[in-house]
């Protein structure tokens, strides 16, 4: 999985509690990304970042935050998660912004809100 | 505004015979196209991209896709199925002036290989 761990593999949290999930990468690349899977909807980005303490809003931002203090961690916090939250989530990197450059992604995370 | 299509949700063929996954993308101006593979509980891998040059672009595990650009496709083909290849495949798409570096998802094709 390119050098890509998430952390935890799996969580079940209740409505209106906190969750971070943890992005870690060992290849220094510059660009990281979290999408979340939802059937129907294929993958869609949450938030990315282009460096430390760089980050911008995807498609599908509302009820995220992220944070980047290290080049190799990405953090994704849900502040009071619903049961709309409830998805898998992938990580992924790419060296650089160029449209051409390949993104590749985690193994996941399967959070399930009650 | 940029969308992929995959406009069938599951896909059966018979083990050496061979396959088509479809895809249809809507973009302004030219497009980069990806082709990722998830097996289940895997994250998604990366089997090829067009980017420019010859429409005939050739990937992992002998995968292969052509870009159409008249009919906006980007259909990805394996000439020999194997039961292995069973998996969810994924189109998707980026304008090439876009400011951010997302993809475009299609919601999935499930390919099944029947031996």
């Amino acid at each position: 999985d390119a050098g890509i761990t998430q952390s935890p593999r799996h969580k079940v949290t209740e409505t209106g509690t906190p969750v971070t999930l943890r992005c870690h990468q060992t290849e220094n690349h510059r660009y990281m990304y979290w999408y979340r899977q939802d059937p129907g909807h294929g993958l869609r980005l949450i938030h990315y970042s282009y460096g430390v303490k760089d980050t911008d809003k995807g498609e599908v931002s509302d009820g995220y935050s992220v944070s980047r203090s290290k080049t190799e961690d990405f953090l994704l916090t849900l502040e009071s998660a619903t049961s709309s939250q409830t998805s898998v989530y992938f990580c992924a990197i790419s060296l650089d912004r160029a449209g051409t450059d390949t993104q590749y992604f985690g193994p996941g995370t399967r959070l399930t809100v009650l | 505004a940029q969308s992929v299509a995959q406009p069938e949700d599951q896909v059966n063929v018979a083990e050496g015979n061979p396959l088509t996954v479809k895809c249809t993308y809507s973009v302004s101006g030219n497009p980069y196209l990806f082709w990722y593979v998830q097996y289940p509980n895997r994250g998604l891998q990366f089997l090829l991209k067009y980017i420019t040059g010859d429409n005939l672009v050739k990937g992992s595990y002998g995968f292969e896709a052509e870009f159409n650009k008249s009919q906006t496709s980007f259909h990805l083909k394996k000439p020999s199925a194997l039961v292995s290849d069973s998996a969810l495949y994924f189109c998707a798409v980026r304008a090439r002036q876009t400011g951010a570096n997302n993809l475009f998802f299609g919601t999935g094709t499930r390919l099944t290989v029947i031996p």
